[in-house]
């Protein structure tokens, strides 16, 4: 079993719908989580992180399930611009700084 | 300054070359990473460097040598690669307060 798994996709969207991500983790011991997206050839760009209590950045909201060991990704209105790979990325903190990446999920918003 | 920088951008280079990529950032970050993609993959870890050292190895082949001259700087140091080897290398630094990685444009590698 993979420590984090995401589905891969791709996820096909009409401009303006709504999508969910999800993603789930096999270490309970994890900290912290984060949403990094990635554009065709170009690096991962940190999109948000992912507390506790569930937190919204604009059209985005992210949510932690500790009990599932799941966190997902919410995106309304979406736009053509959205159209990426979003990974889920989990970070135990430990001394090694070793952080976790799902393979990603991939979006595409159509017109 | 949240900048990572990498350079070379791009690299092209033979099985018997050596060249060296480099990575540098001044947001105080004391954890470095070295990450290798290949096209629809997520990033692949390589090595971590914590305070300068060498913390995780991902039993990377030996023509693939890390260093850390300092808390600004990385870089990875190439020598007879294969054709295999050609991906996107991505550099990336840790805020350890946040758990928060960024990363810079990467080095596109391309081994003839």
């Amino acid at each position: 079993r993979k420590e984090v798994e995401q589905d891969p996709g791709p996820f096909n969207v009409p401009e303006g719908a709504t999508v969910a991500f999800n993603c789930t983790y096999s270490n309970s011991a994890s900290q912290s989580f984060f949403w990094y997206r990635q554009d065709c050839r170009k690096e991962p760009k940190l999109l948000m992180s992912v507390y506790s209590s569930g937190n919204e950045d604009g059209r985005f909201t992210a949510q932690l399930n500790r009990a599932s060991q799941y966190i997902s990704l919410l995106i309304r209105d979406s736009k053509l611009s959205d159209s990426a790979t979003y990974l889920c990325v989990v970070n135990i903190m430990d001394s090694n700084y070793q952080l976790i990446w799902g393979a990603g999920t991939k979006l595409i918003i159509k017109p | 300054d949240t900048e990572v920088t990498q350079t070379p951008k791009h690299l092209v280079m033979g099985m018997t070359n050596k060249k060296s990529l480099k990575c540098e950032q001044h947001m105080g970050h004391r954890a470095m990473y070295w990450y290798k993609q290949k096209a629809k993959k997520p990033p692949e870890l390589m090595f971590v460097y914590s305070y300068e050292k060498l913390s995780i190895n991902e039993s990377v082949p030996s023509r693939f040598s890390p260093e850390c001259p300092n808390s600004s700087l990385l870089n990875l140091h190439l020598h007879a690669l294969q054709p295999e080897d050609s991906a996107l290398y991505l550099c990336a630094s840790l805020d350890r307060a946040t758990g928060e990685q960024y990363f810079g444009p990467g080095t596109r590698l391309t081994v003839t």
